[in-house]
């Protein structure tokens, strides 16, 4: 199995900060790579696929990139609406794993 | 517009065999490359992949469950059922089913709202 370990596991940061998240991968696995966004009580909301597109509808603050073994999640200019948590999942074998999370909180 | 909902009991108990129902429209379970997942998530926990059923009834469970988890498709009803057997407290989560639209773009979405199941006696 592919593991996915996401850093930090919770920030606090404030409204217009720019933020980033780590997904780091057990092995190479470029560029099967998403990022969802979830809210409390919601199901999980597609931000980001193969590693740095953006589906259709999410703002452009957000934004992907990385490659080999080492994903990034960044967020310009938080919004309210932005608080929330984040999973990275691959895709490049099955299990198809997620990261265990980041909860990015109002600091 | 695609949607997912998942149906089944609330509560179950330790040892009995859960079934849960996902049921979808504006997709084919017949069209090359499309798939439904299933994922989990225990209260206030990380989500767990579980398994995928694809167009071509192949199948792949996650490996730690992989005795105990069963899924299959009713085309004709646009339906994916998951069966685990031998429920436990700790498969107390919240299960969800999710589309993936093709091969070469595999991302889960949409997904169903998600139904909680907590098992005790």
């Amino acid at each position: 199995d592919i593991q996915l370990t996401q850093s930090p596991s919770t920030l606090s940061a404030s409204v217009g900060d720019r933020v980033t998240i780590t997904c780091r991968a057990s092995q190479t696995m470029t560029p099967w790579l998403a990022w969802y966004q979830q809210k409390p009580g919601k199901p999980p909301k597609l931000l980001i696929s193969k590693a740095s597109t953006l589906e259709s509808g999410v703002p452009s603050r957000f934004s992907g990139s990385g490659s080999g073994t080492e994903f990034t999640l960044t967020i310009s200019g938080l919004q309210p609406d932005d608080f929330a948590t984040y999973y990275c999942q691959q895709f490049y074998v099955h299990p198809h794993t997620f990261g265990q999370g980041t909860k990015l909180d109002i600091k | 517009q695609i949607t997912l909902e998942e149906s089944g009991p609330t509560l179950v108990k330790p040892t009995q065999t859960l079934t849960l129902t996902c049921s979808f429209s504006g997709f084919s379970l017949t069209t090359g490359g499309v798939g439904v997942a299933w994922i989990r998530q225990p209260p206030g926990e990380a989500l767990e992949w579980l398994g995928v059923i694809y167009w071509n009834d192949d199948k792949v469970y996650t490996p730690s469950l992989k005795s105990r988890v069963a899924i299959s498709k009713d085309t004709s009803e646009n339906q994916v059922v998951l069966t685990m057997t031998n429920m436990d407290p700790a498969d107390t989560a919240t299960y969800y089913c999710a589309y993936r639209r093709r091969s070469s773009d595999p991302w889960y979405g949409p997904w169903g709202q998600g139904t909680l199941v907590t098992v005790s006696s």
